[in-house]
């Protein structure tokens, strides 16, 4: 009964491949988001999708791009990967308007050789 | 532009102890605050959140104060417990749902 799952957990692949990460939520959220946290702990906002629309993009490169094919899914698609994109990468959800808590996926370690 | 961060990066306490972990932020159109804690492997874990027009609010062995004045936040965690033991982070919304993290704290809890 995981509330927000992603996969795959631990993703290693060489610079230059293309892979992608998904993201299920089961708490009938209407927005999700993926953050990136460095090898410094420091999360950063990446996007956020509201009900299939995106509304949030910090100026991640264009290499990244997120798809949500319904509002219980946000994947993650990253071409032409690099070294800097080694990093843990978390989905999460949370109900939209009025300001609420975010909850977090377990994160996938994507590490890039 | 908007930052938070953190005066301790480790915390190490006794068991039984109360801690206080401490949090900057300088976006003075912050309305919203929330403590998550995260530990090894796992995502970050809700524990508590405060709006703007609120400067305290308990939970269960938690307390976050709010000082609008000098843009600080702190997390007071009574009785403190080995499983405590974890990386707390801070973080500030001011709209959009869009929520900037501090850098992190650790909190090491001897027994």
């Amino acid at each position: 009964d995981t509330a927000v799952s992603q996969t795959p957990k631990y993703l290693v692949t060489q610079m230059g491949n293309d892979k992608s990460i998904k993201c299920e939520q089961n708490l009938g959220h209407d927005t999700m988001y993926w953050y990136k946290q460095d090898s410094k702990k420091f999360l950063k906002i990446m996007f956020s999708y509201n009900n299939k629309e995106l509304i949030i993009n910090e100026t991640v490169p264009n290499r990244f791009s997120p798809k949500s094919p319904d509002k219980a899914h946000l994947n993650l698609h990253i071409n032409s990967l690099e070294l800097g994109d080694s990093a843990v990468y978390f989905c999460a959800s949370s109900q939209g308007g009025a300001p609420a808590p975010l909850h977090f996926g377990n994160g996938t370690r994507l590490t890039v050789t | 532009g908007e930052s938070v961060g953190l005066h301790l990066p480790t915390l190490s306490v006794q068991e039984g102890d109360n801690s206080i972990i401490n949090c900057a932020y300088s976006n003075s159109a912050s309305d919203y605050f929330i403590w998550y804690k995260q530990e090894s492997g796992k995502g970050p874990q809700f524990i508590i959140d405060i709006r703007s027009n609120m400067d305290k609010r308990q939970g269960q062995r938690v307390t976050v104060l709010l000082n609008k004045t000098v843009k600080h936040l702190s997390l007071q965690i009574a009785a403190t417990q080995p499983g405590d033991s974890a990386v707390y982070f801070c973080a500030e919304s001011s709209g959009f749902q869009k929520l900037v993290f501090g850098t992190g704290t650790r909190l090491l809890v001897s027994p």
